[in-house]
């Protein structure tokens, strides 16, 4: 089992809808988790991250953590084309704790 | 400002050749690390340092290698034992792992074999 798994996608939804992008992580222990937007050819920028159980929002992000299930997801609202990119959740803590850990990452087309 | 510069953009590399790319920051950044992105895949770790003087192998170390005489400076070598080193390669800093702080990216730089 892959320490931390993601949907490869691609996930296309309409322009104005809402964005569901999921991720599953192994070790219990985990901490911190992180969503990074990564556009095609260029390096991941920070959007998000969430330390404690519940919801964060952040303008049109939410981000969501269930530490029982191991789960943590972004949700993002009223999607745009410019929102078209990789999405990569990422975690720190547990026996991994001196590095983050990156899932594969989730590809999202917003269609006009 | 403050931020992570790596350099050169673009790299190309010749058969047999060693290649080093730059990666400084001025966040006052204890933790630094690189990682490799093929076309389509995801992240994967290199190298990382915790501290000036010390630093530890990721999940594809073999054919690279790394230094950290200055807190500021990460240059990863991308050595002639690399076969296939054609790749984009980002470097990151943070503060170290264990306060549960993200990490910052560079803008990357792509490696090619002439």
């Amino acid at each position: 089992q892959k320490e931390v798994e993601q949907n490869s996608g691609p996930l296309s939804v309409p322009e104005g809808a809402i964005a569901s992008l999921n991720c599953t992580y192994s070790d219990r222990g985990s901490q911190s988790f992180f969503w990074y937007r990564q556009y095609s050819g260029k390096s991941p920028e920070l959007i998000m991250f969430i330390y404690s159980n519940g919801d964060k929002e952040d303008g049109r992000f939410t981000a969501q953590l269930n530490k029982a299930s191991q789960y943590v997801s972004l949700l993002i609202r009223d999607s745009q084309p410019s929102d078209s990119a990789t999405y990569l959740c990422a975690v720190i803590g547990g026996t991994s704790y001196d590095k983050v850990i990156f899932g594969p990452g989730t590809s999202l087309s917003v269609i006009p | 400002d403050g931020g992570i510069t790596q350099s050169p953009k673009y790299l190309f590399r010749k058969e047999g050749q060693n290649v080093t790319l730059s990666c400084e920051q001025n966040l006052n950044h204890d933790a630094m690390y690189w990682y490799r992105q093929d076309p389509g895949q995801g992240l994967r770790l290199i190298y990382y340092s915790q501290i000036v003087n010390d630093f530890q192998k990721g999940d594809i170390a073999e054919g690279y290698s790394v230094s950290r005489e200055k807190k500021e400076s990460f240059p990863l070598t991308v050595t002639s034992a690399q076969k296939n080193p054609t790749a984009f390669y980002l470097c990151a800093s943070g503060r170290p792992a264990g306060l549960n702080q993200p990490q910052h990216f560079g803008d990357g730089t792509r490696l090619s074999i002439l």
